[in-house]
C-alpha cells in the first residue's frame, strides 16, 4: 500500500517563505505532485516532480529526493491568497491512481 | 477550453435514497478519476477510468457505489441506497493520456453530498 505524511497546519506571515514537507511510502514510485485547494473550491495542480531536484514555477518551487522518499513545496513571498490546503500526491506506477496526502492547511497572517 | 464540470453542485437526500452524480471531463482527456473528501480530511481515491474501461476501482467502498463511463466521455457515479457515511464532497478529475501531461489532474468543483 501507499501512505503519505504532511504537517496538518502551518502558519506564516505575508512576505515570508514557508516549506511544506511530504514523506511517502509506496511499493513503487512514478512521481510526486502538489495541489492547492481553497475552502469550497476544487484542488488545482501546482507542480510535478518525476526526478530528483527542484522544479520552480514562479513563487512556488517543489523538490524531490527519491532516495529519501521525501519532497517539499516551497512558497515564497507569501500572500494572503495563498491561505489554503496543500496536498502532496504520489503515483506508485504509471497508469495507476494518484494517492493524496492528508493535506496541510496554510494560514497566512497579515 | 471548458474545464471539468460536475453536476449537481449540492445534493441533499435521505438515507436509503438514490443519488447520481455526473462528471464531464475536459474534452479529449482519456483518464477520469473519482475522489471523495469527507469532513475536510484527506482526498480518497474511488476509481479510475481510461476511456470507457475501469482501470482501477479498488477505492470503491462497497457495492452500493456504481460508476459508469459509457462511450468514454462523461461519467456517472450512483450511490444506491445512500447511507449517512456517504456524505462528503465527491470530486471528479481528468487528465490526458501519456507523458508528463498525464501527471496533471484537472479537478471539477465537486458535488457536496449530504445524506440525512
Amino acid at each position: 500500500g501507499q501512505s503519505l505524511e504532511q504537517p496538518s497546519e502551518v502558519t506564516a506571515v505575508e512576505g515570508a517563505i514557508v516549506q511544506i514537507n511530504c514523506t511517502y511510502q509506496t511499493s513503487g514510485f512514478y512521481g510526486l505532485s502538489w495541489y492547492q485547494q481553497h475552502d469550497g473550491g476544487a484542488p488545482t495542480f501546482l507542480s510535478y516532480n518525476g526526478l530528483d531536484g527542484l522544479e520552480e514555477t514562479g513563487r512556488f518551487s517543489s523538490f524531490l529526493s527519491r532516495s529519501d522518499s521525501y519532497g517539499y513545496l516551497l512558497l515564497q513571498e507569501l500572500q494572503m491568497k495563498d491561505s489554503a490546503s496543500y496536498f502532496c500526491a504520489v503515483r506508485d506506477n504509471y497508469g495507476q491512481n494518484f494517492v493524496f496526502g492528508p493535506g496541510t492547511r496554510l494560514s497566512v497572517l497579515p | 477550453e471548458a474545464g471539468v464540470t460536475q453536476f449537481p453542485s449540492h445534493s441533499v437526500i435521505e438515507k436509503g435514497q438514490t443519488v447520481t452524480l455526473r462528471c464531464d471531463p475536459i474534452s479529449g482527456h482519456d483518464n477520469l478519476y473519482w475522489y471523495r473528501r469527507v469532513m475536510g480530511k484527506e482526498i480518497k481515491f474511488l476509481l479510475h477510468f481510461v476511456k470507457e474501461s475501469k482501470q482501477d476501482e479498488s477505492g470503491m467502498p462497497n457495492n452500493r457505489f456504481l460508476a459508469e463511463r459509457t462511450g468514454g466521455t462523461y461519467s456517472t457515479l450512483k450511490v444506491q441506497p445512500a447511507e449517512l457515511e456517504d456524505s462528503g464532497v465527491y470530486f471528479c478529475a481528468s487528465s490526458q493520456e501519456g507523458g508528463r501531461d498525464a501527471e496533471k489532474l484537472f479537478f471539477g468543483s465537486g458535488t457536496q453530498l449530504s445524506v440525512l
